[in-house]
């Protein structure tokens, strides 16, 4: 199994740019999230989904959007990038939301600029 | 609200000793679940330990244990026998399973280095 991937690991963006982080997990999870990374912080969670067709805002949704066609799949969209969004991008999936852990992706390194 | 405090931004410990990491939480959760994650230097999130809100028992992972303190809303991770591939960041998170919906919730952090 490759776990959870994420591409791309870097990329660098204009000012009002947008892009599309891809998450892919191959263990059938029904839940996948969204996290991102500020320096010298813990992670904050952007969106989630409890599955296919469902997804739900995290304590930063603003300037994001998701959207969640497969169990496998869920994309992050950033619209019109602004400085601000420059951090690590975690996705994660789990089994459930209880009791058993998340399994994180490698991350992606954005910097708008 | 919940939230998760780690008040100790870095840490020394020499090879082969013990060394505690403090985490606090606050919830008005009656049921959760405190976990513990380590970021090395290359970046990814790696699960090491959980522990349930109504587990009697202290959870241990290998060299990992976490001792849980429910009335003073404490979880601190005890590393054993420290190695050199300890040294990262080590976050402590919270995941209520009441009004919070269930949402895990991450500390600032602990930068851990092991001295040789």
């Amino acid at each position: 199994n490759a776990g959870v991937t994420q591409t791309p690991k870097f990329r660098i963006l204009k000012i009002g740019q947008s892009m599309t982080l891809q998450c892919a997990q191959d263990m059938n999870h029904n839940y996948m999230y969204w996290y991102r990374q500020d320096p010298g912080m813990g992670l904050k969670l952007i969106y989630y989904s409890v599955g296919a067709g469902i997804t739900d805002k995290g304590e930063v949704p603003n300037g994001y959007n998701v959207s969640r066609s497969t169990t496998e799949d869920f994309p992050l969209r950033l619209e019109l990038a602004a400085p601000s969004q420059t951090s690590v991008y975690f996705c994660a999936s789990s089994f459930d939301r209880g009791t058993y852990e998340q399994y994180f992706g490698p991350g992606t390194r954005l910097t708008v600029t | 609200a919940q939230k998760i405090t780690q008040t100790q931004p870095g840490m020394f410990v020499q090879e082969k000793e013990a060394v505690t990491l403090d985490c606090t939480y606050d919830t008005s959760d009656q049921s959760y679940g405190l976990f513990w994650y380590k970021q090395p230097s290359s970046g990814e999130m790696i699960f090491l330990i959980y522990q349930g809100s109504y587990d009697e028992q202290n959870a241990t992972e290998g060299r990992y244990s976490l001792n849980f303190q429910k009335a003073r809303k404490s979880a601190n991770l005890v590393i054993s026998a420290s190695q050199l591939g300890d040294s990262a960041m080590y976050f402590c998170a919270m995941r209520g399973y009441g009004g919070s919906q269930g949402n895990l919730i991450f500390g600032k952090g602990t930068k851990l280095s092991v001295k040789p």
